[in-house]
């Protein structure tokens, strides 16, 4: 079985201060990994994956996430936060053709 | 353009009612899957379906059906609305690649 943990539910930055969001997988085979973007009243967005090959990825919006087998992670990071940033983000781990999500972590930009 | 579409976007019913949510997409998709999202959980799977006449069991089954007649449709029914059943529902799709895009969302109520 796999699962997604996100530590932090809520993080506050401030404008033009480094984005840090942690996710950690648990997975009995090598995993394909996603960070999505949801901005409030709307669906879901691809921010970015990792299938296989180069393990720092990069997504839309200047977001990018680098995945370490050996830590079993995939931590999502900008270097400069901007207002428009202000979202909710999941982490998921797909196993075959299907997904689980973490709990999400809400993110605040301080102007 | 290709789409997800979800619909109702919003409904209140009550306890004890039927309820069944809308989802078309125009993808042709094999995938489509459907999960509530609730806070401090993330998103959670309800049921999926691989194709015309298949449907899977999710890890929040209980309470939900689906039906899957043609491509497009994944229709998700409520056969007796519960509180707890309170959510927003997303609707998502897939084909062999391993993006999922998903629908807007529908607002569940039930009171």
């Amino acid at each position: 079985a796999q699962s997604v943990t996100q530590l932090g539910s809520h993080v506050s930055v401030s404008e033009g201060a480094l984005v840090l969001l942690r996710c950690n997988y648990s997975s009995s085979v090598p995993p394909y990994l996603f960070w999505y973007v949801q901005y409030p009243n709307q669906g879901l967005q691809l921010l970015l994956k990792y299938t296989t090959g180069a393990t720092l990825v990069k997504g839309i919006n200047g977001f990018e996430a680098e995945f370490k087998k050996s830590e079993t992670s995939f931590h999502l990071t900008k270097p400069s936060a901007h207002m428009s940033d202000a979202a909710e983000y999941f982490c998921a781990v797909r196993i075959a053709r299907e997904l689980s999500f973490g709990a999400g972590t809400t993110v605040t930009v301080r102007a | 353009d290709a789409e997800i579409t979800q619909s109702p976007r919003h409904k209140i019913t009550e306890t004890g009612r039927q309820v069944t949510l809308a989802c078309h997409q125009t993808w042709n998709h094999n995938n489509m899957f459907w999960y509530r999202q609730d806070l401090g959980h993330g998103l959670r799977l309800i049921h999926y379906s691989y194709g015309v006449h298949d449907t899977n069991k999710g890890e929040v089954s209980d309470g939900y059906s689906v039906s899957r007649s043609n491509t497009e449709d994944l229709p998700l029914t409520l056969e007796s609305a519960a509180s707890s059943q309170t959510s927003v529902y997303f609707c998502a799709s897939s084909e062999s690649s391993s993006r999922q895009f998903f629908g807007p969302g529908t607002r569940l109520t039930v009171l």
